[in-house]
């Protein structure tokens, strides 16, 4: 399995404000993804980082308000832009390491996880 | 829509009791299952996962699931649980031949000495 690690680990921001969270994979991974998990609930995946490509957004979730980079098959950001107090979650980032036809039976593997209060 | 419903969403139990977390989905087609645990202060880790072949999984630290087809279900079991099982648990799917995955909403699990 890949060793996955996100900065900040956790932040406390401001209303109005953007935090940049960084996920590094210490092995080239096929493709890499953002969850959060907002208290008390599941986790929903927020979009897919592609590299080289724009990423691939599901339905709730606008690039404007997380954009997010792929630079590299081993490191991606996401942004939460203008935050709100709603904001307050945990973001995830996982990884699939193998090639994108055999995406469907890999496993996931999550990062530590990055806990956003808004105020 | 794709769901996966885990009906208990606390549970206490004793030390050496036995533990079973249900865990249903809604998908008529081919599904993998996973259950993926996170301890206090720590990361999700995966426990068990089922993409074919006998339904029976074992995972780590004695956890094993069973999938049964007819009733939409994959529940996870262990004979006898250990304080330090505390955590919360989730059960996953993915279907339809994509890379997403829908979780349940969790069960915390607490284990009392």
């Amino acid at each position: 399995s890949a060793v996955i690690s996100q900065k900040p680990s956790r932040d406390i921001c401001q209303r109005g404000t953007s935090l940049t969270i960084q996920c590094q994979v210490d092995s080239q991974v096929t493709m890499m993804f953002w969850y959060r998990q907002q208290p008390g609930q599941s986790l929903t995946l927020i979009a897919t980082a592609n590299q080289g490509s724009e990423a691939t957004y599901e339905s709730g979730f606008v690039i404007d308000k997380f954009p997010i980079s792929r630079p590299n098959l081993t490191f991606s950001t996401l942004t939460v832009s203008n935050m709100s107090p709603e904001d307050s979650s945990i973001y995830l980032c996982s990884v699939v390491g193998t090639s994108l036809l055999r995406a469907f039976q890999e496993t996931q593997y999550f990062g530590p996880g990055t806990r956003l209060l808004v105020l | 829509a794709q769901s996966v419903s885990q009906h208990n969403h606390h549970v206490i139990l004793s030390e050496a009791a036995s533990l079973e977390l249900g865990c249903n989905y809604s998908y008529g087609g081919t599904v993998n299952l996973f259950w993926y645990v996170q301890y206090p202060g720590q990361h999700l880790q995966l426990l068990l996962k089922y993409f074919s072949g006998d339904p029976l999984v074992k995972g780590i630290k004695g956890f094993e699931a069973e999938f049964i087809k007819s009733k939409f279900s994959f529940n996870l079991r262990k004979p006898s649980v250990q304080w330090s099982d505390t955590a919360e648990y989730f059960c996953a799917v993915n279907a339809g031949g994509t890379y997403k995955y829908i979780f349940g909403t969790g069960t915390r699990l607490k284990v009392l000495a």
